[in-house]
């Protein structure tokens, strides 16, 4: 079955620390997608990132980064120079398809705590 | 362009009554998905529609429905209101373009709040 773990599930740094939010992920499927979204206190999420397995690549962007090893299941966010605006829920998500449907399932959430 | 535009943003209900939420995707999406969060359960997949038909679905039960229009606006319904319903209900789109939204980015919606008493 999918599973996605954020097993961090509060997260507080010092404004200008580096922080990573970890993602650990099971999957039966060769072919599945990963993504990562932000939701601060105003309740929407905002995408951030979308990786397919066969894409094991790191992304950098701005002072955002993340680590997709395929080898440990893991699908890692990293800010670097964290900011206050930076507080909010983060969220990692898997969407797989399984007997030709796809389901979207995402993890608990990892809540991030900037301060000045 | 117009981002995703839910309505309404809040309601309240009592138990037993239906309710319909609406969505509007942006301008050329034609995939819409909705889900549910809530404290204990966290965020969870309910469906998704392309082109009127619904491609995928979550583990909802049935009182859980939602229909898609030629415009690919969405609506979702929920009848016989549980007090477990009360949740944020966000909607997403996505071009669809993959064949599937659910792996393509989806955008989402500022959700709509329900509260059932």
């Amino acid at each position: 079955a999918q599973k996605v773990t954020q097993a961090q599930t509060e997260i507080s740094v010092v404004e200008k620390e580096d922080v990573t939010l970890d993602c650990v992920y099971e999957t039966r499927d060769t072919t599945y997608y990963l993504f990562w979204y932000k939701q601060p206190p105003s309740g929407e999420l905002v995408f951030l990132i979308r990786r397919n397995s066969f894409d094991e690549q790191n992304e950098i962007s701005g002072r955002y980064s993340w680590n997709f090893q395929k080898s440990t299941s893991s699908f890692n966010f990293t800010i670097t120079a964290s900011q206050v605006v930076d507080s909010a829920v983060y969220f990692c998500a898997l969407s797989e398809a399984t007997s030709g449907t796809y389901k979207y399932i995402f993890g608990t959430g990892t809540r991030l705590k900037v301060l000045a | 362009k117009a981002g995703v535009t839910q309505t309404p943003r809040y309601l309240i209900k009592t138990r037993g009554q239906q309710v319909t939420l609406s969505c509007s995707p942006i301008s050329g999406h034609r995939s819409v998905s909705w889900y549910q969060q809530t404290p204990g359960q966290g965020l969870q997949f309910l469906f998704e529609y392309f082109s009127e038909t619904q491609r995928n679905k979550g583990n909802f039960p049935g009182r859980f429905s939602g229909r898609q229009f030629s415009n690919s606006r969405s609506e979702m319904n929920v009848s016989t209101l549980e007090l477990g319903d009360s949740a944020l209900y966000l909607c997403a789109s996505s071009l669809g373009a993959s064949g599937n939204g659910l792996t393509d980015t989806q955008y989402f919606g500022p959700g709509t709040r329900l509260t059932v008493l």
